[in-house]
């Protein structure tokens, strides 16, 4: 149930094309669902993230959608460019800072000049 | 948003030896979370630290292999103790920010040969 199911294990999209990464759960009481970028020798680093109040959240390229009553959500980034190219984790956890992350098992994006 | 330092960036290191990494953060937090990043692999969290209490452990990590000290609410050090060719990994410290979002730290990562 603490589990955070994670597709698809790599992707390629050309310039300018629309990644989609989707990713679910079962645990109801999970409250706050980021999206981390991972960059070969770096640490993750937050993108995005939505709670369960809203269906969509979109910053700049990013888009998060929300379905809470499938306990699914995705990832879109809008004109994928090169610079994209990174590793893609979706996590989920309850509401508090307290509370652990679980992580997908990460979806390796590369976007194709 | 949580700037954090982590040292070492990397290192090599001799089968049964220990190493100490440390993790600094720039701002007081509460909770300090220790994660492991196999090769290839998404996060799998260690053990989470309060500071002036022991730190709580995960399934499959215990304190004689990993032990943690939190001395104080900006820093915190995970050893890894014994080590041997399986615990060749990326090793990443995380904060909650006052926003409940996640930061982490750029990782040590770490060769045992």
């Amino acid at each position: 149930q603490q589990q955070v199911k994670q597709s698809p294990q790599s992707l390629i999209v050309q310039k300018g094309g629309i990644s989609i990464i989707n990713c679910a759960y079962e645990n109801t009481a999970f409250d706050y669902f980021p999206w981390y970028q991972q960059f070969p020798g770096k640490g993750p680093a937050l993108l995005i993230a939505i709670r369960p109040d809203v269906s969509e959240k979109k910053e700049g390229r990013f888009t998060i959608s929300f379905n809470k009553s499938a306990k699914q959500f995705s990832l879109h980034i809008m004109d994928s460019q090169p610079g994209d190219s990174a590793t893609y984790f979706c996590a989920a956890r309850g509401d508090t800072g307290f509370q652990k992350l679980v992580f997908g098992t990460g979806t390796r994006l590369l976007v194709s000049p | 948003s949580a700037v954090i330092s982590q040292k070492p960036s990397r290192d090599i290191c001799q089968r049964g030896t220990s190493l100490t990494i440390q993790c600094q953060v720039d701002s007081q937090v509460t909770m300090m979370f220790w994660y492991r990043q196999q090769p290839g692999q998404s996060l799998t969290l260690i053990a989470t630290a309060n500071q002036g209490s022991e730190a709580t452990y995960e399934s499959g990590f215990v304190i004689d292999k990993f032990p943690i000290s939190r001395p104080n609410l900006t820093f915190s050090t995970l050893t890894v103790s014994n080590m041997s060719p399986e615990d060749s990994s990326i090793y990443l410290c995380s904060v909650t920010g006052g926003n409940t979002e996640a930061f982490f730290g750029q990782g040590t990562r770490l060769t045992v040969v």
